[in-house]
Protein backbone atom coordinates (compact mmCIF):
# COMPACT_ATOMS: atom_id res chain seq x y z
CA UNK A 1 0.00 0.00 0.00
CA UNK A 2 1.38 4.03 -0.97
CA UNK A 3 1.61 5.38 1.96
CA UNK A 4 3.53 8.98 3.29
CA UNK A 5 4.43 9.35 6.64
CA UNK A 6 6.32 12.91 8.43
CA UNK A 7 7.97 13.19 10.76
CA UNK A 8 7.87 15.03 13.76
CA UNK A 9 4.80 15.63 13.94
CA UNK A 10 5.32 19.20 15.53
CA UNK A 11 8.80 21.35 15.81
CA UNK A 12 9.24 24.40 17.61
CA UNK A 13 12.28 26.29 16.53
CA UNK A 14 14.06 29.61 17.60
CA UNK A 15 14.60 32.38 14.58
CA UNK A 16 17.04 31.33 13.12
CA UNK A 17 17.56 28.16 14.48
CA UNK A 18 17.84 25.70 11.72
CA UNK A 19 16.54 22.30 11.32
CA UNK A 20 14.48 19.73 8.42
CA UNK A 21 11.77 18.13 8.14
CA UNK A 22 11.61 14.32 6.89
CA UNK A 23 8.92 12.71 4.64
CA UNK A 24 9.19 8.72 4.38
CA UNK A 25 7.52 7.32 1.45
CA UNK A 26 6.50 3.65 0.42
CA UNK A 27 4.95 3.68 -2.92
CA UNK A 28 4.90 1.09 -5.73
CA UNK A 29 6.48 3.46 -8.51
CA UNK A 30 7.27 7.58 -8.03
CA UNK A 31 5.90 9.36 -10.49
CA UNK A 32 6.73 12.84 -8.02
CA UNK A 33 7.08 13.74 -4.35
CA UNK A 34 5.37 17.44 -3.47
CA UNK A 35 5.66 19.56 -0.57
CA UNK A 36 3.29 22.30 0.25
CA UNK A 37 2.48 24.45 2.87
CA UNK A 38 -0.72 25.26 5.06
CA UNK A 39 -1.54 28.19 7.14
CA UNK A 40 -4.57 27.83 9.19
CA UNK A 41 -8.09 28.02 7.97
CA UNK A 42 -6.03 27.83 4.31
CA UNK A 43 -5.50 25.50 1.61
CA UNK A 44 -2.41 23.54 1.02
CA UNK A 45 0.52 26.19 -1.02
CA UNK A 46 2.53 24.54 -3.58
CA UNK A 47 6.30 24.69 -2.79
CA UNK A 48 8.19 21.86 -4.71
CA UNK A 49 8.19 18.87 -6.96
CA UNK A 50 10.62 16.38 -7.13
CA UNK A 51 10.61 14.02 -9.62
CA UNK A 52 14.14 11.91 -9.19
CA UNK A 53 16.50 10.48 -6.40
CA UNK A 54 18.92 13.37 -6.03
CA UNK A 55 17.46 16.21 -7.16
CA UNK A 56 17.37 19.15 -4.87
CA UNK A 57 15.01 22.55 -5.19
CA UNK A 58 15.22 25.36 -3.51
CA UNK A 59 13.27 29.03 -2.38
CA UNK A 60 14.16 31.18 -0.52
CA UNK A 61 15.07 29.58 3.29
CA UNK A 62 13.52 26.17 1.91
CA UNK A 63 15.63 23.23 -0.16
CA UNK A 64 13.81 19.75 -0.79
CA UNK A 65 16.38 16.99 -1.30
CA UNK A 66 14.97 13.43 -2.45
CA UNK A 67 16.31 9.99 -2.00
CA UNK A 68 14.65 6.76 -3.20
CA UNK A 69 13.08 6.22 0.51
CA UNK A 70 12.34 9.79 1.48
CA UNK A 71 12.74 13.45 0.90
CA UNK A 72 14.20 16.65 3.61
CA UNK A 73 12.87 19.73 3.89
CA UNK A 74 15.64 21.84 5.01
CA UNK A 75 14.95 25.16 6.79
CA UNK A 76 17.87 27.28 6.83
CA UNK A 77 17.63 30.33 9.44
CA UNK A 78 13.72 30.72 10.13
CA UNK A 79 11.74 33.29 10.08
CA UNK A 80 8.27 33.46 12.47
CA UNK A 81 6.40 33.76 8.94
CA UNK A 82 7.75 30.35 7.85
CA UNK A 83 5.43 29.06 10.98
CA UNK A 84 2.86 26.50 9.42
CA UNK A 85 1.88 23.08 8.33
CA UNK A 86 4.61 21.50 5.83
CA UNK A 87 2.75 18.75 4.11
CA UNK A 88 4.63 15.96 1.73
CA UNK A 89 2.78 13.93 -1.20
CA UNK A 90 3.13 11.84 -3.22
CA UNK A 91 2.10 10.59 -6.98
CA UNK A 92 2.17 7.13 -8.01
CA UNK A 93 3.37 5.74 -11.00
CA UNK A 94 0.68 2.80 -12.65
CA UNK A 95 2.00 -0.52 -13.90
CA UNK A 96 1.59 0.43 -17.59
CA UNK A 97 3.84 3.85 -16.87
CA UNK A 98 0.63 6.24 -16.67
CA UNK A 99 0.53 8.38 -13.68
CA UNK A 100 -1.72 7.71 -11.06
CA UNK A 101 -4.26 10.97 -10.71
CA UNK A 102 -4.20 11.99 -6.95
CA UNK A 103 -1.49 12.47 -4.47
CA UNK A 104 -1.61 10.75 -1.16
CA UNK A 105 -0.69 12.97 1.49
CA UNK A 106 1.32 12.94 4.90
CA UNK A 107 -0.10 13.81 8.22
CA UNK A 108 1.84 16.90 7.97
CA UNK A 109 4.93 18.70 10.16
CA UNK A 110 3.55 21.35 12.31
CA UNK A 111 6.58 24.32 12.46
CA UNK A 112 6.29 27.33 15.01
CA UNK A 113 9.51 29.49 14.71
CA UNK A 114 9.80 31.11 17.96
CA UNK A 115 10.94 35.37 17.75
CA UNK B 1 -10.24 33.88 -11.88
CA UNK B 2 -7.59 34.56 -10.34
CA UNK B 3 -7.92 31.33 -7.33
CA UNK B 4 -10.30 28.32 -6.65
CA UNK B 5 -12.94 29.66 -4.91
CA UNK B 6 -15.11 27.31 -2.68
CA UNK B 7 -18.52 28.28 -0.89
CA UNK B 8 -19.62 27.81 0.98
CA UNK B 9 -16.46 28.12 4.05
CA UNK B 10 -18.91 26.89 7.00
CA UNK B 11 -21.48 24.33 7.51
CA UNK B 12 -23.21 23.15 9.70
CA UNK B 13 -25.72 20.58 9.28
CA UNK B 14 -27.88 18.58 11.59
CA UNK B 15 -27.44 14.63 11.38
CA UNK B 16 -29.59 13.81 8.66
CA UNK B 17 -29.13 16.81 6.64
CA UNK B 18 -28.20 16.97 2.42
CA UNK B 19 -25.38 19.31 2.32
CA UNK B 20 -23.91 20.68 -1.50
CA UNK B 21 -20.38 22.03 -1.34
CA UNK B 22 -19.27 24.02 -4.94
CA UNK B 23 -15.76 24.74 -6.44
CA UNK B 24 -15.02 27.23 -8.75
CA UNK B 25 -11.73 26.04 -10.26
CA UNK B 26 -9.22 28.22 -12.25
CA UNK B 27 -10.38 29.13 -15.86
CA UNK B 28 -9.30 26.31 -17.99
CA UNK B 29 -8.10 24.49 -15.42
CA UNK B 30 -9.32 20.77 -16.56
CA UNK B 31 -8.50 18.40 -14.02
CA UNK B 32 -10.01 18.94 -10.59
CA UNK B 33 -10.17 16.86 -7.40
CA UNK B 34 -12.11 17.00 -4.38
CA UNK B 35 -10.29 16.07 -0.89
CA UNK B 36 -11.30 15.30 2.76
CA UNK B 37 -9.10 16.88 5.76
CA UNK B 38 -9.84 16.07 9.29
CA UNK B 39 -8.79 17.80 11.84
CA UNK B 40 -4.64 17.53 12.37
CA UNK B 41 -4.49 15.50 9.65
CA UNK B 42 -3.42 15.09 5.78
CA UNK B 43 -5.83 15.35 2.81
CA UNK B 44 -7.21 12.60 1.90
CA UNK B 45 -8.31 12.02 -2.03
CA UNK B 46 -11.84 11.90 -2.92
CA UNK B 47 -12.52 11.85 -6.40
CA UNK B 48 -10.92 13.02 -9.35
CA UNK B 49 -12.34 14.68 -13.02
CA UNK B 50 -10.81 15.38 -15.99
CA UNK B 51 -13.18 18.02 -17.49
CA UNK B 52 -16.75 16.80 -17.12
CA UNK B 53 -15.98 12.93 -16.81
CA UNK B 54 -14.90 11.54 -13.35
CA UNK B 55 -11.87 9.36 -13.82
CA UNK B 56 -11.95 8.09 -9.83
CA UNK B 57 -14.04 8.16 -7.20
CA UNK B 58 -12.38 5.34 -5.25
CA UNK B 59 -11.97 7.84 -2.37
CA UNK B 60 -15.54 8.71 -1.35
CA UNK B 61 -15.72 7.33 1.76
CA UNK B 62 -19.55 5.65 0.91
CA UNK B 63 -22.88 5.71 -1.39
CA UNK B 64 -23.58 9.23 0.28
CA UNK B 65 -21.38 11.18 -1.12
CA UNK B 66 -21.44 12.08 -4.78
CA UNK B 67 -19.68 14.52 -7.43
CA UNK B 68 -20.65 16.29 -10.78
CA UNK B 69 -18.96 18.28 -12.96
CA UNK B 70 -21.42 18.67 -15.59
CA UNK B 71 -19.76 21.22 -18.00
CA UNK B 72 -16.27 20.97 -16.81
CA UNK B 73 -16.02 24.00 -15.19
CA UNK B 74 -18.03 23.91 -11.62
CA UNK B 75 -18.29 21.31 -9.53
CA UNK B 76 -20.35 20.03 -6.51
CA UNK B 77 -19.83 17.45 -4.11
CA UNK B 78 -23.26 16.29 -2.15
CA UNK B 79 -23.27 14.47 0.74
CA UNK B 80 -26.66 13.03 1.63
CA UNK B 81 -28.22 11.92 5.27
CA UNK B 82 -24.92 13.56 6.69
CA UNK B 83 -23.20 11.91 9.71
CA UNK B 84 -20.85 12.76 12.51
CA UNK B 85 -18.15 11.45 10.66
CA UNK B 86 -18.53 13.68 8.10
CA UNK B 87 -16.98 16.57 9.65
CA UNK B 88 -14.20 17.86 8.25
CA UNK B 89 -12.65 20.44 5.56
CA UNK B 90 -13.59 19.57 2.27
CA UNK B 91 -10.61 20.84 -0.09
CA UNK B 92 -11.33 21.44 -4.02
CA UNK B 93 -7.98 21.79 -5.91
CA UNK B 94 -7.70 22.27 -10.14
CA UNK B 95 -4.62 21.67 -12.58
CA UNK B 96 -4.43 22.45 -15.64
CA UNK B 97 -2.87 19.26 -16.77
CA UNK B 98 -2.13 16.14 -15.11
CA UNK B 99 -1.49 12.57 -15.83
CA UNK B 100 1.96 11.90 -17.49
CA UNK B 101 3.37 15.71 -18.19
CA UNK B 102 6.68 16.28 -16.42
CA UNK B 103 6.31 20.07 -17.81
CA UNK B 104 6.99 21.91 -14.78
CA UNK B 105 3.94 22.94 -13.16
CA UNK B 106 2.35 20.41 -14.90
CA UNK B 107 1.13 18.57 -11.94
CA UNK B 108 0.94 20.89 -9.53
CA UNK B 109 -2.71 21.34 -7.51
CA UNK B 110 -3.81 24.66 -6.98
CA UNK B 111 -6.29 24.49 -3.78
CA UNK B 112 -8.96 26.52 -2.52
CA UNK B 113 -9.57 27.55 0.62
CA UNK B 114 -11.94 24.88 1.97
CA UNK B 115 -15.10 24.18 3.26
CA UNK B 116 -15.48 23.51 6.94
CA UNK B 117 -18.49 21.06 7.12
CA UNK B 118 -19.68 20.57 10.88
CA UNK B 119 -22.40 18.42 11.49
CA UNK B 120 -24.08 18.33 14.73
Amino acid sequence: EDQVTQSPEALRLQEGESSSLNCSYTVSGLRGLFWYRQDPGKGPEFLFTLYSAGEEKEKERLKATLTKKESFLHITAPKPEDSATYLCAVQALLFYGGSQGNLIFGKGTKLSVKP
Amino acid sequence: GAGVSQSPRYKVAKRGQDVALRCDPISGHVSLFWYQQALGQGPEFLTYFQNEAQLDKSGLPSDRFFAERPEGSVSTLKIQRTQQEDSAVYLCASSYQWRDSQVDGANVLTFGAGSRLTVL
